[in-house]
């Protein structure tokens, strides 16, 4: 069973960076499939942030794209996400998720999710 | 950019049929999938590529997608089925092609 786990800092001071790693288990992600992060704010619906393949191949959300790096570390199975210069408009529970072939593909495999608060 | 528009709730009674749409233009030229939302609970796919229900994902839920609407069917609606529902496409139409996301609907089940 394919399974997703978020973590990193729960709370961000406001133009700083915030990181977040996505562990998989269950599966290997250098067998294939893209890995993407969505995002939802309080009481709101879901943004995609971006995708990464297992080569290290990226797209991103247009309107996010100059704040965003995701990368892939297949030795420790995880993907990470950084996002630069936070907001308040930048809380959310934070999810990552598989993606079964890019482009727009369903995302299958979801992880809990992490709130994450932009303040001082 | 390319905008889904969903209706921001729906309520119908236990045994009964619920539809809930999402409007894009031309969205039949693309494909939808489908999600559930549960209260504190990440998304779970619920329709796939239109009208495919992944593994575990009871045949009450199915879907259909032409023209401007697509359109999540939830037969003999039960209690547990109250949630939100988000479609979602892939955007190619632009030089910035991104994953589209609709509003979401929220399911009552009275």
């Amino acid at each position: 069973q394919v399974q997703l786990q978020e973590s990193g800092p729960g709370l961000v001071k406001p133009s700083e960076t915030l990181s977040l790693t996505c562990a998989v288990s269950g599966y290997s992600i250098s067998s294939g499939y893209y890995w993407g992060w969505i995002r939802q704010p309080p009481g709101k619906g879901l943004e995609w942030i971006g995708s990464i393949y297992h080569s290290g191949s990226t797209y991103y959300n247009p309107s996010l794209k100059s704040r965003v790096t995701i990368s892939v570390d297949t030795s420790k199975n995880q993907f990470s996400l950084k996002l630069s210069s936070v907001t308040a408009a930048d809380t959310a529970v934070y999810y990552c998720a598989r993606e079964l072939s890019g482009s727009g593909s369903p995302f299958d495999y979801w992880g809990q999710g992490t709130l994450v608060t932009v303040s001082s | 950019s390319y905008v889904l528009t969903q209706p921001p709730s729906v309520s119908v009674a236990p045994g009964q049929t619920a539809r809930i749409t999402c409007g894009g233009n031309n969205i039949g030229s693309k494909s939808v999938h489908w999600y559930q939302q549960k209260p504190g609970q990440a998304p779970v796919l619920v329709v796939y590529d239109d009208s495919d229900r992944p593994s575990g994902i009871p045949e009450r839920f199915s879907g259909s997608n032409s023209g401007n609407t697509a359109t999540l069917t939830i037969s003999r609606v039960e209690a547990g089925d109250e949630a939100d529902y988000y479609c979602q496409v892939w955007d190619s139409s632009s030089d910035h092609p991104r994953v589209v996301f609709g509003g979401g609907t929220k399911l009552t089940v009275l």
